[in-house]
């Protein structure tokens, strides 16, 4: 499976915008890239996924490089809340048993 | 109620002793699969199922036995627990055709 990386931490000011970055420079031409979270003594919950194109949803944005081997998780204003463990995990879209490989994540702290 | 659900929440057992930790969800989901996540290692893949009766084996799968005779339970034990399993384990769920993955609120099994 095509490998993530991601910086182990980052901090924020809340309502500041945030941009979360990954790389995965080894991505082959079916994988899409997820995102996931994980609050504080919760199970993980999907953010939002994507395969060439930016993507948009209530919870964020996902800016993907032309070249797909990076992207950014932006999340356009920071709450308190949206401090968490933010996982960039790449999925192959072609098989149905294709599974979610979870690495360590980015853990995002917001500063009131 | 529906959603996905774990049970027990909490437990506590001794070395050598059979365990079963309960998953449970409501959406009929084809895929299920159960994960584990201990410091330092993120989530890693258990065991899987795509369907009733058919299971595979993930990462880990060392120690822990599942089952699946119906769609909405997917059953994990330890066979004779461990210290090293003292972790918390969560369940998730994915239709056939989904891109996200909903997980369970997680137990946190401690082996003494």
């Amino acid at each position: 499976d095509a490998k993530t990386t991601q910086p182990n931490s980052m901090e924020s000011n809340e309502e500041e915008p945030v941009h979360l970055p990954c790389n995965h420079s080894t991505i082959s031409g079916t994988d899409y890239i997820h995102w996931y979270r994980q609050l504080p003594s919760q199970g993980p919950e999907y953010v939002i996924h994507g395969l060439t194109s930016n993507v948009n949803n209530r919870m964020a944005s996902l800016a993907i490089a032309e070249d797909r081997k990076s992207s950014t998780l932006i999340l356009h204003r920071a709450t308190l809340r949206d401090a968490a463990v933010y996982y960039c995990i790449l999925r192959d879209g072609t098989g149905a048993n294709s599974k979610l490989t979870f690495g360590k994540g980015i853990t995002l702290s917001v500063r009131p | 109620d529906a959603g996905i659900t774990q049970s027990p929440r909490y437990k506590i057992t001794e070395t050598g002793r059979q365990v079963t930790l309960m998953c449970h969800q409501t959406w009929s989901h084809s895929y299920m699969f159960w994960y584990r996540q201990d410091l330092g290692h993120g989530l890693r893949l258990i065991y899987y199922s795509a369907a009733a009766d058919i299971t595979d084996k993930g990462e880990v799968p060392d120690g822990y036995v599942v089952s699946r005779s119906k769609t909405e339970n997917f059953p994990l034990t330890l066979e004779s627990a461990t210290r090293s399993q003292t972790s918390v384990y969560f369940c998730a769920s994915r239709s056939a055709g989904g891109y996200e993955q909903y997980f369970g609120p997680g137990t946190r099994l401690t082996v003494t």
